[in-house]
C-alpha cells in the first residue's frame, strides 16, 4: 500500500523535552511539508523540503528543526524552545507531476504538559 | 485583508439540499485552487482542484472559479450527513515560484442535518 504515514498518532511529553515526529511516504513524492493546526488558526507551515538534503523554513519555524536525508522521510523535531508545542501536526507531500496538490498523512496530536 | 478568506460558518443545510461554500483570495496572479475536506480530528483530504475559469464537476461536487472576481466556490449536491465536515480552501500564490507552497483559508464548517 502506498501512502503517507505519521507516527505516533498521539504523543505526550513533559515541558522541556525535545520530541521527534515521524513522517514517511512511499509514493516517490519529492516535496514534503510540515504544518501545525490549532483550533481557529488554520494550517500554518513549519518547514518544507523540495529535494533530499534541502529544506526551507515556513512561516513558524522557530522552535522546530527538520532533516531530509532520504526522499521517503521528513522527521520534525519539536524542541524545548517552542513555546506552545501542543498542537495537531500534519505532514504532507506533493507528487512530482501534480505541482501544488498536497496529500496529507493522518497527523500526530502532541500534548506537552 | 487575509490572503484567502472563507466564512467560518457553521453552514447548516438539510439532507438532500445543495451546500454552497465560498472562498475569495487576494493574489490576482494565483493559478491553482484546491478544496479539502477535514473531518473532526482527522487530516485534510483533497477533494477538488481547479485551474481554469468555469466549472469542474466530480460526482456530487462542483468547483467554480472566477479569476476576474478572485473567487472560487464548492457546491455539494444532494448533501448527506457524511458531508458534515470543515472545508478548507487553498490557493497557490503567484509568488510561490517552484516551492509549491499553498496559502490556506481557515475553513468553513458544514453541518448537514438529517
Amino acid at each position: 500500500d502506498g501512502g503517507i504515514t505519521q507516527s505516533p498518532k498521539y504523543l505526550f511529553r513533559k515541558e522541556g523535552q525535545n520530541v521527534t515526529l515521524s513522517c514517511e511516504q512511499n509514493l516517490n513524492h519529492d516535496a514534503m511539508y510540515w504544518y501545525r493546526q490549532d483550533p481557529g488558526q488554520g494550517l500554518r507551515l513549519i518547514y518544507y523540503s523540495q529535494i533530499v538534503n534541502d529544506f526551507q523554513k515556513g512561516d513558524i519555524a522557530e522552535g522546530y528543526s527538520v532533516s531530509r536525508e532520504k526522499k521517503e522521510s521528513f522527521p520534525l523535531t519539536v524542541t524545548s524552545a517552542q513555546k506552545n508545542p501542543t498542537a495537531f501536526y500534519l505532514c504532507a507531500s506533493t507528487p512530482p507531476d501534480r505541482d501544488y496538490e498536497q496529500y496529507f498523512g493522518p497527523g500526530t496530536r502532541l500534548t506537552v504538559t | 485583508q487575509k490572503e484567502v478568506e472563507q466564512n467560518s460558518g457553521p453552514l447548516s443545510v438539510p439532507e438532500g439540499a445543495i451546500a454552497s461554500l465560498n472562498c475569495t483570495y487576494s493574489d490576482r496572479g494565483s493559478q491553482s485552487f484546491f478544496w479539502y475536506r477535514q473531518y473532526s480530528g482527522k487530516s485534510p483530504e483533497l477533494i477538488m482542484s481547479i485551474y481554469s475559469n468555469g466549472d469542474k464537476e466530480d460526482g456530487r461536487f462542483t468547483a467554480q472559479l472566477s479569476k476576474a472576481s478572485q473567487y472560487v466556490s464548492l457546491l455539494i449536491r444532494d448533501s448527506q450527513p457524511s458531508d458534515s465536515a470543515t472545508y478548507l480552501c487553498a490557493v497557490n500564490p503567484s509568488r510561490a515560484g517552484n516551492n509549491r507552497k499553498l496559502i490556506w483559508g481557515l475553513g468553513t464548517s458544514l453541518a448537514v442535518n438529517p
